[in-house]
């Protein structure tokens, strides 16, 4: 069945570094591809999205980059800080419609060090 | 405050217990979707309703059931509960499909079963 892929499950940078997470997702007909953050204890929030028809978005800190050919896409957050540390998860839309729905990755845990 | 609700935050119970989850959407969401986090684990998909309907059936267990009623606020029932259960259980509701515009996620039930 459909499939999300997402690595690395944890990850450690120092602060001001960059850090990037990767996603492969098995459905070509996926056209979506949200990111969420998840902070301990609390609910997943959405923070970026791409759709197919785009190669790459931006806001400020965060980009995403989508590449169809390959299936797959990143998330990369620059300058890191502190409060960036958290579980991210990546998704991939599956079906349209009334029965459109998503698919995650298992999550990276985003460590960022003073 | 995301606009979905989630009743009630925390719950202990013991095992073989049957317990009901409440969630409420966004007001004019018509799609409720479940989802199960056990402890560093990641979002596990249960199960979708669209405007009173199932639409998608994840890795729901039969001891587990939902419904969406007509005023389209869910719930989930759990029975004979076993220690495994014990986990963040997600309601996330979207407008209309979560393949094009992904969806918002409530805070959480805690349930331990002991």
């Amino acid at each position: 069945g459909e499939n999300v892929e997402q690595h690395p499950s944890t990850l450690s940078v120092q602060e001001g570094d960059s850090a990037v997470i990767k996603c492969t997702y098995s459905d070509s007909a996926s056209n979506y591809f949200p990111w969420y953050k998840q902070e301990l204890g609390k609910r997943p929030q959405l923070i970026i999205d791409i759709r197919s028809n785009v190669g790459e978005k931006k806001d400020q800190r965060i980009a995403v980059t989508l590449n169809k050919t390959a299936k797959h896409f990143s998330l990369h957050i620059t300058e890191t800080q502190p409060e960036d540390s958290a579980v991210y998860f990546c998704a991939a839309s599956i079906g349209s419609g009334s029965q459109g729905n998503l698919i995650f990755g298992k999550g990276t845990k985003l460590s960022v060090k003073p | 405050d995301s606009g979905v609700t989630q009743t009630p935050k925390h719950l202990i119970t013991a095992t073989g217990q049957r317990v009901t989850l409440r969630c409420s959407p966004r007001s004019g969401d018509l799609s409720v979707y479940w989802y199960q986090q056990s402890l560093d684990q990641g979002l596990q998909f249960l199960i979708q309703y669209y405007n009173g309907e199932e639409r998608a059936k994840g890795n729901i267990l039969e001891r587990f059931s939902a419904q969406q009623f007509p005023d389209l606020h869910s719930e989930l029932n759990l029975s004979s509960l076993e220690l495994g259960d014990s986990a963040l259980y997600f309601c996330a509701s979207s407008a209309r499909s979560a393949g094009n515009y992904g969806y918002t996620f409530g805070s959480g039930t805690r349930l331990t079963v002991v």
